[in-house]
C-alpha cells in the first residue's frame, strides 16, 4: 500500500541553525501539506501546496518557513533559523483531492 | 482560539459496545468535517468524513453524524474492538479552503477486553 515517507524520523539541532525536512508523498497525489503538533498539543496545519505553489498557510507559517517540492517527488519543509518552540513533531501529508490527507509517521525536531 | 473543540480528554469503553466520540465547532463557515486516528509514534490516518449536505455518513462500524444547527458531530464506532484504542481528532474545513484543515484537541479511546 503506498504512503507517505519522512526523513529522517528524528532530528536534533542547535538554535539558530536551518532545518530541512523531507517528505515523499504518494505519487498521484496533487496536494501537499505540512503539519505539526507540539507535544501535549493539538494538531495545527501550517501549509498547503498545489500546482506548485503553497495555496494555503496558517499564522504559524512565517518567514522562518518555506516549503519547496524541488524533483516532482521530494517534498520539503524548511526551517531557516530554528527556535526552541519550533520543537514538535512535523507531519507532511499528501492527497489526490483536498478533502482528506494521508499522513507520514513523522519527524520529530529538537531544537536545543 | 479553539474553533474546533473535543471536550472529552478520554473515554473508556467495554469491547463490543458502543463508543460515542463528540466534537464541538464553532465556526459557521465549516462545511467539511472528518474524524482522524492516531495509534503513538504514527500520522494520524484518515477515517470518515462528511459534509455539511450531509446528516450522516457511515462507513462499515464508523458512523458520523453532523448537528449543523447545534454545530455538533459525533463518531460512533460499533462494536467497539481493542485495536480502536487509539487517540480521535475531529476536524473541519471549508473557511476559506477545503486546504486547510483545523483539529480539535483529540480523545483518547481505551477499548477495554
Amino acid at each position: 500500500e503506498p504512503e507517505v515517507t519522512q526523513t529522517p524520523s528524528h532530528q536534533v539541532t542547535q538554535m539558530g541553525q536551518e532545518v530541512i525536512l523531507r517528505c515523499v508523498p504518494i505519487s498521484n497525489h496533487l496536494y501537499f501539506y505540512w503539519y505539526r503538533q507540539i507535544l501535549g498539543q493539538k494538531v495545527e496545519f501550517l501549509v498547503s501546496f498545489y500546482n506548485n505553489e503553497i495555496s494555503e498557510k496558517s499564522e504559524i507559517f512565517d518567514d522562518q518557513f518555506s516549503v519547496e517540492r524541488p524533483d516532482g517527488s521530494n517534498f520539503t519543509l524548511k526551517i531557516r533559523s530554528t527556535k526552541l518552540e519550533d520543537s514538535a513533531m512535523y507531519f507532511c501529508a499528501s492527497g489526490m483531492w483536498n478533502t482528506e490527507a494521508f499522513f507520514g509517521q513523522g519527524t520529530r525536531l529538537t531544537v536545543v | 482560539d479553539q474553533q474546533v473543540k473535543q471536550n472529552s480528554p478520554s473515554l473508556s469503553v467495554q469491547e463490543g459496545r458502543i463508543s460515542i466520540l463528540n466534537c464541538d465547532y464553532t465556526n459557521s463557515m465549516f462545511d467539511y468535517f472528518l474524524w482522524y486516528k492516531k495509534y503513538p509514534a504514527e500520522g494520524p490516518t484518515f477515517l470518515i468524513s462528511i459534509s455539511s449536505i450531509k446528516d450522516k455518513n457511515e462507513d462499515g462500524r464508523f458512523t458520523v453524524f453532523l448537528n449543523k444547527s447545534a454545530k455538533h458531530l459525533s463518531l460512533h464506532i460499533v462494536p467497539s474492538q481493542p485495536g480502536d484504542s487509539a487517540v480521535y481528532f475531529c476536524a473541519a474545513s471549508g473557511e476559506t479552503s477545503y486546504d486547510k484543515v483545523i483539529f480539535g484537541p483529540g480523545t483518547s479511546l481505551s477499548v477495554i477486553p
